[in-house]
């Protein structure tokens, strides 16, 4: 079974510009999660989808950051405009309903922020 | 609110070393807990969880118990690898079970 893939691996950015990055979660999970993880520090979750409608985005900073899973599928997550403080590894992770109790991660994103 | 608690690192011992990594969690009913691994350049993966009070979660040698009256989920290994040199991140669930808490993470450092 495929896991979470995510893309681009790396991405080194000035401030001010825009990023975004994207994951396919694994065929079949309807519950899919965008996490920060800041060097030094647990993940935090950003967002969280149920098929391609928002379930939580308290966490999320929406005057810079963005998501969408229109398809209820692969999902995006952009950030426009980038801060020094967005440096981070960004994490998705997908599961198959809301109460699975159960996640599972992609690699991740590291985005660097000059 | 949700919060774990997990020792800081690095934690660094020899092979063959016993292991503890003590997490503990704030009490708001019965969260599921979770230990969970980053290998390095790798996305994190499930080591063990544990559903209810008393549950021993197991994988790979690793071990952790559910203590309700302690409210902890303390990693542990008998025998640790080169192998194992990761960071380990302790995680409770909600009680709507859709939200993880992690720890600050706990890097261990395994020299043969």
């Amino acid at each position: 079974e495929a896991g979470v893939a995510q893309s681009p691996r790396y991405k080194i950015i000035e401030k001010r510009q825009s990023v975004a990055f994207w994951c396919n979660p694994i065929s079949g999970h309807a519950t899919l999660y965008w996490y920060q993880q800041i060097l030094g520090q647990g993940p935090k979750l950003l967002i969280q989808f149920q098929n391609n409608g928002v379930v939580d985005d308290s966490q999320l900073p929406k005057d810079r950051f963005s998501a969408e899973r229109l398809k209820g599928v692969d999902s995006t997550l952009k950030i426009q405009p980038a801060k020094l403080e967005d440096s981070a590894v960004y994490l998705c992770a997908s599961s198959p309903g809301l109460a699975s109790h159960e996640q599972f991660f992609g690699p991740g994103t590291r985005l660097t922020v000059l | 609110g949700n919060s774990v608690t997990q020792m800081e690192g690095p934690v660094t011992l020899s092979e063959e070393a016993f292991l503890t990594i003590n997490c503990t969690y704030t009490a708001t009913g019965y969260p599921s807990l979770f230990w969970y691994v980053q290998y390095p350049g790798e996305g994190l993966q499930l080591l063990l969880k544990a559903t209810k009070a008393d549950d021993k979660g197991s994988n790979k040698g690793f071990e952790a118990t559910y203590r309700k009256e302690t409210t902890s989920f303390h990693l542990e290994k008998g025998s640790v690898q080169v192998s194992d040199s990761a960071v380990y991140f302790c995680a409770r669930m909600n009680n709507a079970g859709n939200m993880l808490t992690f720890g600050g993470g706990t890097r261990l450092m395994v020299k043969p």
